[in-house]
This record gives C-alpha cells, structure tokens and sequence, in this order.
C-alpha cells in the first residue's frame, strides 16, 4: 500500500529564515505534486515534479524529487508571513493512472 | 474564469437525509474528482470521472454516488448521511489524467463544508 508522509506535520518558524518540509512516500512513484492550502480555503497547485532530480523554484519556494531515496523536500528561504500555509505533498499511485495519495500536510506558521 | 465551482459552500444535514453537492467546471476539463478532507489529514478519493458518462470509485466510496451527464457537471450524492461523512469536500478537474506526460495537476474548487447532527 502505497503510503506518504510528511514532516513536521507543523512548523512555527520566524521570517528570514530557512526551512524544508520533507515528503517520503513508501513505493516508486516517477511523479510528485506540492499544493498550497490556505486556512478555509481551497488548494493550489505549488509545483510537479516529474522525473528523478527534477528541481522546480517560485520565490522564495523550491522542490525537489529523488525517486531512489522516494524522497521529496520543499525549501522556503528567508521565509515571509506570506508564506503561511499548509503545504501538502501527492503522490501518483503506481497502477492507477487516476488517484493521488495524499500527505498530511505539514501546518506552516511564520512569525513576524 | 470560473474554474471549478461548488455549491453549497456549507451545509448541516440530519443522520439519515440525504443531499447532493454540486461541482461544476468551465475549462472544458474530462477528469473530474470528489475528494474528502478530514482535520488533519490528506485528502481521500471518493470517486472520478473520466469523460461524460463514466465514472468509477476511488479510495472511499461507500455512502457516495456520482454521475457525469455532461463534461461540465460532476455532482456527489450523499444518501442517508452519517455523522462519519462530516468532513469538507472538494471537487477538482484536470486536463490531463495524472500519469500521463504532462503536468497532471488538479484544480480545486473553493470546498464544500458538511456537518451531519
């Protein structure tokens, strides 16, 4: 069964610093997704990451994606309040072209 | 641009009722999806729909119908709600399937917030 897990499934750092978010995900899978949820509302699509090595960077945010380690890690530099959030991680399920397995989520708080 | 819109956005329902959530999307998308997201937790696939039509069952069916009469429209049935179904919902649609090359992604409708008393 495919599993995926975040951590920390919460976060409380101050702005101007560094941070990752890690995703492990339990069998091979070639393609990853980071989305965006702000409190009530809906999710946003961050970044898909589609092969081994893939690295994709918007801001202050940049995701990775090692298949062999079945390791993903988003890094928030220099964080701004902005940047609040949860962050979730989706994994393709190997065999079914149409279910993501989701991650917890991992609960970002940024402090003034 | 719309995007994905769901309706209603909260709902509070009796055990035993039953009541459809409505999803609709303007992006001309062919897959569509229910999702469930409990406190906590990472979203699970309640059922999809891949073209006008068909429609098949994802991680948590039970208690859920759905139907797909048009491209545009994707509504959940909630029969004989329970308490276990409160939760928010969300619909999503993608112009690829994820899988195939491409990005895959889903867009997300804003959510719909049901309680079952």
């Amino acid at each position: 069964e495919l599993k995926v897990e975040q951590n920390p499934l919460f976060l409380s750092m101050q702005e101007g610093k560094n941070y990752t978010i890690y995703c492990n995900y339990s069998t091979t899978s070639d393609r990853l997704y980071w989305y965006r949820q702000d409190p009530g509302k809906s999710l946003e699509s961050l970044f898909v990451l589609l092969s081994n090595g893939a690295v994709k960077q918007e801001g202050r945010l940049m995701a990775s994606l090692d298949t062999k380690a079945r390791l993903s890690t988003l890094h928030i530099t220099a964080a701004v309040h902005d940047l609040s959030a949860t962050y979730f991680c989706a994994v393709d399920k190997e065999g079914s072209n149409y279910q993501l397995i989701w991650g917890a989520g991992t609960k970002l708080i940024i402090k003034p | 641009n719309a995007g994905v819109t769901q309706t209603p956005k909260f709902r509070i329902l009796k055990i035993g009722q039953s009541m459809t959530l409505q999803c609709t999307q303007d992006m001309n998308h062919n897959y569509m999806y229910w999702y469930r997201q409990d406190p906590g937790m990472g979203l699970k696939l309640i059922y999809y729909s891949v073209g006008a039509g068909i429609t098949d069952k994802g991680e948590v069916p039970n208690g859920y119908n759905v139907s797909r009469s048009t491209t545009e429209d994707f509504p959940l049935r909630l029969e004989l709600a329970a308490p276990s179904q409160t939760s928010v919902y969300f619909c999503a649609s993608s112009p690829k399937r994820p899988g195939l090359a491409g990005t895959g992604e889903l867009f997300f409708g804003e959510g719909s917030r049901l309680t079952v008393l």
